[in-house]
């Protein structure tokens, strides 16, 4: 079972550029978040969504849009990157979103934006 | 505001045992959980509290105390793999996990 995969593993994008962070799990997994992490920093949440059809916003959701289409996807997209966005992103998904709701995480996107 | 406060270093010797402290402040608890991240890698579960008390699974253990918004992570017979960060996590009212910045824990042969 592949799990969670991110898409791509790195990227450098020139600031003003616009890009799709792809995420895809095959758990069957109700819920998905995107978060990034920052050195120094905890984990932050960008957006989440609790199943097919709903997204909802994270505690640093500016810049950053999601849809979910279906179960399975979650992409993040950044309409116009600014070098702020420069960080590492982790896709999760958990079963249902519950209190002992375990997430797993992707492998992760490093980004740079210049 | 919502807090969660973890060492941002420690450093511990093969074969011993340590122990990482973690204390939060948040809006609402739904539990607390732990998750280990080698350098360059995705976050892994370790363990979840959600009442006071030791829940102990193999070489790791987690405690937790909601009276006193403390939780601590411990880990026995240090292995050279158990080099990397530990990251404690709160679940909050909105079910929204707050996360520490993480300990980066230095394994010594």
């Amino acid at each position: 079972t592949a799990g969670i995969t991110q898409a791509p593993t790195s990227q450098i994008l020139a600031a003003g550029r616009s890009m799709t962070l792809r995420c895809t799990q095959d758990m069957r997994h109700n819920a998905m978040y995107w978060y990034r992490q920052d050195l120094g920093l905890g984990l932050r949440l960008i957006h989440y969504s609790n199943t097919a059809g709903t997204t909802g916003k994270g505690e640093v959701p500016d810049g950053y849009s999601v849809s979910r289409a279906n179960t399975d996807d979650f992409p993040l997209t950044l309409a116009s990157a600014v070098p702020s966005q420069t960080s590492v992103y982790f896709c999760a998904s958990s079963a249902s979103g519950g209190a002992s709701d375990t997430q797993y995480f992707g492998p992760g996107t490093r980004l740079t934006v210049l | 505001g919502q807090n969660i406060d973890q060492p941002t270093e420690m450093t511990a010797t093969e074969g011993a045992i340590v122990q990482i402290n973690c204390t939060y402040q948040t809006s609402g608890f739904n539990g607390l959980f732990w998750y280990q991240q080698h350098a360059g890698e995705a976050p892994t579960f370790l363990s979840y509290n959600v009442l006071d008390g030791l829940e102990e699974k193999g070489r790791f253990s987690s405690f937790l105390s909601r009276s006193k918004g403390y939780s601590y992570l411990l880990l026995k017979e240090l292995q050279m793999k158990d080099s990397a960060s530990y990251l404690c996590a709160v679940r909050d009212s909105n079910y929204q996990l707050i996360w520490g910045a993480g300990t980066k824990l230095i394994i010594k042969p």
